[in-house]
């Protein structure tokens, strides 16, 4: 099993579009929990922390369940400049390591 | 808001040569660290530095790599003999703290080896 696996996509949706991205990781001693974003040929960069409690910003929202080894990303109100590859992101991987582990990240397309 | 500087943004360079790729991380961070992205892959953690010496490093990070923070700002990946797959994205991260804390990525050196 893949250590985090998320679904390739392309997710190809219309303006003004709710997406939902789903991520699973492996090891269940994994600490801390993060969505990226990266653009074609461009740094990762974060989008949001992921808490059990679950946590919103503006359109977007996180949740974990930690239980299920599930994190999941909402984007409400799709906008043409989301369309970006989202990196769904594990820390303190087996609970002794700082080290982030990314998955292979979804390819979202906003359509106009 | 303060950013992760890398230099330089594409290095060039032939097979079995060394390079040096550097960064200037966030100033108050104290955690750094190096992954890379092969071209069409996902992104693979390198190295993690903190308190002058490494603390952790994957099995690509072999021999033939080393780091080194030679000053109060600059943090450095050398490769000393490059390989054709070496060619790859290169990001250099920092962080406040430990495994709970997000990392924050530079821009990246593109590294194409011929």
């Amino acid at each position: 099993r893949k250590e985090v696996e998320q679904d390739p996509g392309p997710f190809n949706v219309p303006e003004g579009a709710t997406v939902a991205f789903n991520c699973t990781y492996s090891n269940s001693a994994s600490q801390s929990f993060f969505w990226y974003r990266q653009d074609c040929r461009k740094e990762p960069k974060l989008l949001m922390s992921v808490y059990s409690s679950g946590n919103e910003d503006g359109r977007f929202t996180a949740q974990l369940n930690r239980a299920s080894q599930y994190i999941s990303l909402l984007i409400r109100d799709s906008k043409l400049s989301d369309s970006a590859t989202y990196l769904c992101v594990v820390g303190g991987y087996g609970g002794a390591t700082n080290k982030l582990i990314f998955g292979t990240g979804t390819l979202l397309a906003v359509q106009p | 808001e303060p950013e992760v500087t890398q230099t330089p943004s594409h290095q060039v360079t032939q097979m079995g040569q060394e390079v040096i790729l550097r960064c200037v991380p966030i100033s108050n961070h104290l955690y750094f660290y190096w992954y890379r992205q092969i071209l069409g892959q996902k992104v693979e953690f390198l190295v993690s530095f903190y308190n002058n010496e490494i603390s952790e490093k994957s099995e690509i990070f072999d021999d033939q790599f080393s780091v080194e923070r030679p000053d109060g700002s600059n943090f450095t990946l050398k490769i000393r003999s490059t390989k054709l797959e070496d060619s790859a994205m290169y990001f250099c991260a920092s962080g406040l703290g430990a495994g709970d804390q997000p990392q924050h990525f530079g821009d990246g050196t593109r590294l194409s080896i011929l």
